[in-house]
């Protein structure tokens, strides 16, 4: 299974601010994932992070909040825009390769004030 | 530091005994299900899974059950311990999907 490493671990940020979340993988993956999982609450996916294309998002989620980059197949980013209090939440990334469990980072606690 | 599940169901459980948590799922066309183990502070880390093909499967102490005819998957702890305290989500895929969905989640707490 390939390691993956996200950083921050965790932040406190200013609403209206930005915040970029880094997702490195140890080895080469096919997929990467972004969720979000609200204080007390189940694993939502925001998007597929697509390398060398737009990610593919999920209802509810739209590019314009949640910029996504995927340069190559070991790297991503999730930003996330305009931060309000409601944004406050874990977010975590994961990846997939092939037709098994996918993998988590150990996330990124993001609280906005 | 704030604990993953503070609102979901919880399941408290005597050390020693047997623990069982269940996950009801939706989507008929879902082949691959998933138990995953969340810790305080970290994410999800993968338990055991299962294909469609079969409906039991068992590991080291865990063992899950598919009933796809009422569409429900049970996770099985035997001999819980005290490091089994946590909470436990289940996900599915469906057929030809890659994207990994999960269920409600359920805290188990373990009493010494």
């Amino acid at each position: 299974s390939a390691v993956i490493s996200q950083k921050p671990s965790r932040d406190i940020c200013q609403r209206g601010t930005s915040l970029t979340i880094q997702c490195q993988v140890d080895s080469q993956v096919t997929m990467m994932f972004w969720y979000r999982q609200q204080p007390g609450q189940s694993l939502t996916l925001i998007a597929t992070a697509n390398q060398g294309s737009e990610a593919t998002y999920e209802s509810g989620f739209v590019i314009d909040k949640f910029p996504i980059s995927r340069p190559n197949l070991t790297f991503s980013t999730l930003t996330v825009s305009n931060l309000s209090p409601e944004d406050s939440s874990i977010y975590l990334c994961s990846d997939l390769q092939g037709n098994t469990e996918a993998f988590f980072g150990q996330g990124t606690r993001l609280t906005v004030v | 530091g704030e604990s993953v599940g503070l609102h979901l169901p919880t399941l408290s459980v005597q050390e020693g005994d047997n623990s069982i948590i269940n996950c009801a799922y939706s989507n008929s066309a879902s082949d691959y299900f998933i138990w995953y183990k969340q810790e305080s502070g970290k994410g999800p880390q993968f338990i055991i899974d299962i294909r469609s093909n079969m409906d039991k499967r068992q590991g080291q102490r865990v063992t899950v059950l598919l009933n796809k005819t009422v569409k429900h998957l049970s996770l099985q702890i035997a001999a819980t311990q005290p490091g089994d305290s946590a909470v436990y989500f289940c996900a599915e895929r469906d057929s030809g999907g890659f994207k990994t969905i999960f269920g409600a989640g359920t805290r188990l707490f373990v009493k010494a």
